[in-house]
């Protein structure tokens, strides 16, 4: 079993459209949870970054970490076609500095 | 600019021909490591650097060696390569700040590496 697992989609919605991606995980100490958003034949950039469990909201996105269950979503309000991307799940253990990412899952949004 | 860098971008070579991949940041981070990108496999870490002379095995180590000799530097070597090693490589960066964990990485624009 994967230490972190993460549908790869492909996921198609329409314009406008709330995305849910998600991640589950089976390491407890896991403290640090972050999404990255990589562009086709780029490398990947840090979208969110949460720190143990809550919400955390940043304009279209909302991270959100369930450590009771061991899962995490990212939510895309108002999806755009420029949103179409892979997304990855990665998170660290505190004072870690091994990350592990998941798969990746492979969104696209069509206009 | 912040940035981290890689060369080349792109490699074909034949099994068994010693290469290296460079890396560079400039952002004065502490923490650096390489990747590798396999489809279905997502980014499997191959080591990583916590500061100069310090480095440590990822998950997938095994036909790969690297050095820390200077803060901005982290080059990946492949000693023997082999077909089973064709894949995208990234390198990135992060500063450890104050939680003294690797939260936020900077990913270099990659490394497309094809060995026949």
């Amino acid at each position: 079993q994967k230490e972190v697992e993460q549908d790869p989609g492909p996921l198609s919605v329409p314009e406008g459209a709330i995305v849910s991606l998600n991640c589950t995980y089976s390491n407890s100490a896991f403290q640090y949870f972050m999404w990255y958003r990589q562009y086709s034949r780029k490398g990947p950039e840090l979208l969110m970054y949460t720190y143990s469990s809550g919400n955390k909201e940043d304009g279209r996105f909302t991270a959100q970490v369930d450590k009771s269950s061991k899962y995490i979503s990212l939510f895309i309000r108002d999806s755009q076609p420029s949103d179409s991307a892979t997304y990855l799940c990665a998170m660290t253990a505190a004072g870690g500095f091994k990350t592990i990412f998941g798969a990746g899952t492979r969104l696209f949004v069509k206009a | 600019e912040a940035q981290v860098t890689q060369n080349p971008r792109y490699l074909i070579t034949v099994t068994g021909k010693k290469l290296t991949v460079t890396c560079s940041q400039n952002m004065n981070h502490e923490y650096m490591s390489w990747y590798r990108q396999d489809p279905g496999l997502g980014l499997r870490q191959i080591y990583y650097s916590m500061n100069v002379e310090v480095t440590d095995k990822g998950d997938v180590p095994e036909g790969y060696k690297v050095s820390r000799k200077e803060k901005r530097n982290f080059p990946l070597i492949l000693e023997s390569p082999s077909p089973n090693q064709t894949s995208l490589y990234f390198c990135a960066s992060s500063s450890t700040g104050t939680s003294g964990s690797t939260d936020t990485q900077y990913f270099g624009p990659g490394t497309r590496l094809t060995v026949l």
